[in-house]
């Protein structure tokens, strides 16, 4: 079956714009998670959906960013007024289970969208 | 600060031996340990992993060990193969799996 899916693969912006990066989970996972990732350190989580709710957006940096997903499935995250250092690779993660569910923890990654803010 | 740490960026070895992939943790609340791989421009694939009432999960070529004391865990592949050559993060959760922190990866090149 079809994995996870990001879109755009590549997003070049200038500074002060808006970004919407979009992502596609595996049919019937119910969680989804944001990461970032800078060049030479590890996935940073960004934020977690259990279905439609944002059940932990701890890891935002701010509020120029934002996630959501209105129908449990699609996600989109949104940048606001981009900076040089939102600069990095935005991946997206499903998995079947989530917290107080039962079921598999293991997290599907998809390949990342690579944001460049000039 | 990096509650998850990879202490050693790149690791070469030859076709056929062991790799050894080591991680070190500080939060002595994780609860789930898990290990990915990364290719070049694709996302993470999740190996391995193993819960702390374990110390030890094997599948395959790949066993995770886990040394809760030391907070430490370490993935051995044998034998080490040339398509086993990616970078490898350890990640680790809580009991309620909302959050995972990962480290910043150790590349693996295993020599033909």
């Amino acid at each position: 079956g079809a994995g996870v899916s990001q879109t755009p693969s590549n997003k070049v912006t200038e500074k002060g714009k808006y970004v919407e990066l979009r992502c596609d989970p595996i049919s019937g996972h119910t969680a989804l998670y944001w990461y970032r990732q800078s060049l030479g350190q590890g996935p940073e989580f960004l934020i977690y959906f259990q279905g439609t709710g944002a059940a932990d957006d701890s890891g935002l940096p701010n509020d120029r960013f934002f996630a959501v997903r209105p129908e449990g499935s699609v996600s989109t995250l949104k940048i606001q007024r981009t900076e040089r250092g939102d600069s990095a690779v935005y991946l997206c993660a499903s998995s079947l289970a989530g917290p107080g569910t039962s079921g598999s923890y293991e997290q599907f990654f998809g390949p990342g969208t690579r944001l460049t803010v000039l | 600060d990096q509650q998850v740490k990879q202490n050693s960026p790149s690791l070469s070895v030859q076709e056929g031996r062991i790799s050894i992939l080591n991680c070190d943790y500080t939060n002595s609340m994780f609860d789930y340990f898990l290990w990915y791989k990364k290719y070049p421009a694709e996302g993470p694939t999740f190996l391995i992993s193993i819960s702390s009432i374990k110390d030890k999960n094997e599948d395959g070529r790949f066993t995770v060990f886990l040394n809760k004391s030391a907070k430490h865990l370490s993935l051995h592949i044998v034998p080490s193969q040339p398509g086993d050559s990616a970078v490898y993060f350890c990640a680790a959760s809580g009991n309620n799996f909302n959050k995972f922190y990962f480290g910043s990866g150790t590349k693996l090149n295993v020599k033909p």
